[in-house]
């Protein structure tokens, strides 16, 4: 079974600069997650969605990032203009069941540098 | 305060030792998840723990519910097993995780 695949596996950006990550989770998973893992702290949630509809977006600062599931399969994470405290590995997860307490499998991660 | 304390934050074993590492939460949760990250590796998740006790090889996982505590511990401990070992817990649709503690298993 294909785990949950994302791209780019590294980005270096200016700040101002717009960034976009791409999550493909594991197939069937309804549930599918964004974390934001800043060097030397634990992931924390920016947004969940469950198929295409966001069940939890309270800690996505809306003002530059946003993020979509338009089919319910794979989704976009976007930072428009980027910041120095960006720089981060974003996570995604996906979980096949809608409720959040099934086992979530998470992809490599893209770390972003913001220079 | 955060929502997930763990300690210890650092750990360091010999080979062969068994280690325990604890979660505490302040919130009433659904789930407690237990993930490991490799160093410049992703994470896995080990186990979800809802009550009691979980085994799976070498690691067992542990909820006390009314004491809002987990551990996680690791019997005869391998090199290979030096890695973040991260705490999370869902309450409503949210999400908190711990800032993990970094395991080193020396041979």
């Amino acid at each position: 079974e294909a785990g949950v695949a994302q791209s780019p596996r590294y980005k270096i950006i200016e700040k101002r600069q717009s960034v976009a990550f791409w999550c493909n989770p594991i197939s069937g998973h309804a549930t599918l997650y964004w974390y934001q893992q800043i060097l030397g702290q634990g992931p924390k949630l920016l947004i969940q969605f469950q198929n295409n509809g966001v069940v939890d977006d309270s800690q996505l600062p809306k003002d530059r990032f946003s993020a979509e599931r338009l089919k319910g399969v794979d989704s976009t994470l976007k930072i428009q203009p980027a910041k120095l405290e960006d720089s981060a590995v974003y996570l995604c997860a996906s979980s096949l069941d809608i409720g959040g307490t099934d086992t979530q499998y998470f992809g490599p991660g893209t770390r972003l540098t913001v220079l | 305060k955060n929502e997930v304390e763990q300690s210890p934050q650092n750990l360091t074993a010999q080979e062969g030792e068994f280690i325990t590492i604890n979660c505490s939460y302040s919130v009433g949760i659904s789930a407690l998840h237990w993930l490991q990250q490799h160093p410049g590796g992703g994470i896995v998740s080990l186990f979800m723990l809802s009550s009691g006790k979980k085994k799976h090889g070498r690691l067992i996982a542990t909820i006390n519910i009314q004491e809002k505590h987990s551990s996680l511990h690791i019997t005869a401990s391998h090199p290979r097993d030096s890695a973040v070992y991260i705490c999370a817990v869902k309450t409503g649709n949210q999400f908190y995780f711990g800032t993990g503690t970094s395991l080193t298993v020396i041979p």
